[in-house]
């Protein structure tokens, strides 16, 4: 049961362009979203996160949207440069009680950016 | 019981000294992290551990180490501590390794505030 899921294992995008990488969730108890980017070889780093509460976070060229209805997230990168290419998680955090969380990836996408 | 423990739970030190964090998971999981979450609540991943595999974040400064007896521990030792250390430490733990391909679903614990003064 996929409580997280990025539908696109792949993308490829010009570079200049506006990268999207999308990602669903089912789960409706997720209050906390991040995004994690990950080289090969190299453990992921985080990118950007948002709280349940908004609806857009924007870092630099990063911005994440969230639509909590829809229960999808999207993740923009403009302009997408080469150095983006890498492999992108979508991650959601849900409170498991007792003060503790569970935190869930996305399977991933590995974006391309062609120069 | 706890599935992923920590402590201690609040830890107030001061700057220079030498402490560890202890992290513990009984869930027979093959794969452990520490994350510091900042005063942002961004939730960066430190390291992670996969058995006997140790990936670094290379953004961690060297005064951080962690050392795994076995499978279900993995602490956290901070040499030289600084004020900009203070931050809150989740330890999680997960069935596999976090990869391109699968879903994994890490387990929290929960946290251990560091100030430094």
């Amino acid at each position: 049961d996929q409580q997280v899921k990025q539908n696109s294992p792949s993308l490829s995008v010009q570079e200049g362009r506006i990268s999207i990488l999308n990602c669903d969730y089912t789960n409706s108890m997720f209050d906390y979203f991040l995004w994690y980017k990950k080289y090969p070889a190299e453990g992921p780093t985080f990118l950007i996160s948002i709280s349940s509460i908004k609806d857009k976070n924007e870092d630099g060229r990063f911005t994440v949207f969230l639509n909590k209805s829809a229960k999808h997230l999207s993740l923009h990168i403009v302009p997408s440069q080469p150095g983006d290419s890498a492999v992108y998680f979508c991650a959601a955090m849900a409170d498991s009680g007792a003060g503790s969380y569970q935190l869930t990836f996305g399977k991933g996408t590995k974006l391309s950016v062609i120069p | 019981d706890t599935a992923v423990s920590q402590t201690p739970k609040y830890l107030v030190t001061q700057m220079g000294n030498d402490k560890s964090i202890k992290c513990e998971q009984n869930l027979g999981h093959d794969t452990m992290y520490w994350y510091k979450q900042d005063s942002k609540k961004f939730l960066k991943i430190m390291f992670s551990y996969n058995n006997k595999e140790l990936i670094i974040n290379e953004t961690v400064p060297n005064r951080f180490s962690p050392k795994s007896p076995d499978k279900a521990h993995l602490n956290l030792h901070i040499n030289s501590l600084e004020l900009g250390d203070s931050a809150v430490y989740f330890c999680a733990s997960s069935q596999d390794f976090w990869r391109e391909g699968f879903q994994e679903t890490q387990y929290f614990g929960p946290g251990t505030r560091l100030l430094v003064l």
